[in-house]
């Protein structure tokens, strides 16, 4: 049973970096099937996608935190990650990463989600 | 880019009550759209995709319709475990944005 579980601080310091890793297990990142994403939800409040990449190294981004975002893949370590730059109080919340099918080449819905981790960002 | 926004926002209803959100897109998706259950405390989990085919395992008392930019998710006979926050989700492009959701709880 393929299986995503998300690593990494949970207190980061403002304007600092936010760096977090996705270990997908039971199965390969490198499936030709599936794009693989960060979504996160402050306290309280909804869902937003943050980005989204390919085992190749393509890449989605939302347009809103685009500037500030990196997602990379490290197919040896079955592993993708996210970095999110210059961050404030703003940016504290729950942060998932999740399974993409493809639909006609593009990512679709989310069908596979890890547990979450939260990321506060507080001095 | 696409908004896509959800009513009601909140709702109470009582078991065995039928329940209809709505999600609708600022512009017109076709059918990708999804909708995902998520409970208090708990990860966000696929119901719908394609607008209306049931994620495998989801129980048969929710469904879903609609195409273009105006969808419901409808729970045919409301169960105490379906309190929850349900989002609708576009995805024919990037970025691909959730709804707000709506929180649906027991009268």
């Amino acid at each position: 049973q393929l299986q995503l579980q998300e690593s990494g601080p949970g207190l980061v310091k403002p304007s600092e970096t936010l760096s977090l890793t996705c270990t997908v297990s039971g199965g390969s990142i490198s499936s030709s099937s599936y794009y693989w994403g960060w979504i996160r939800q402050p306290p309280g409040k909804g869902l937003e996608w943050i980005g989204s990449i390919y085992y190749s190294g393509s890449t989605y981004y939302n347009p809103s935190l685009k500037s500030r975002v990196t997602i990379s893949v490290d197919t040896s370590k079955n592993q993708f990650s996210l970095k999110l730059s210059s961050v404030t109080a703003a940016d504290t919340a729950v942060y998932y990463c999740a399974r993409h099918p493809m639909q006609w080449l593009v990512p679709g819905y989310f069908d596979l989600w890890g547990r979450g981790t939260l990321v506060t960002v507080s001095s | 880019d696409i908004q896509m926004t959800q009513s009601p926002s909140s709702l109470s209803a009582s078991v065995g009550d039928r329940v209809t959100i709505t999600c609708r897109a600022s512009q017109g998706i076709s059918n990708y759209l999804a909708w995902y259950q998520q409970k208090p405390g708990k990860v966000p989990k696929l119901l719908i995709y394609a607008a209306s085919t049931l994620q495998s395992g989801v129980p048969s008392r929710f469904s879903g319709s609609g195409s273009g930019t105006d969808f419901t998710l409808t729970i045919s006979s409301l169960q105490p475990e379906d309190v929850a926050t349900y989002y609708c989700q576009k995805y024919n492009s990037a970025p691909f944005t959730f709804g707000p959701g709506t929180k649906v709880d027991i009268k």
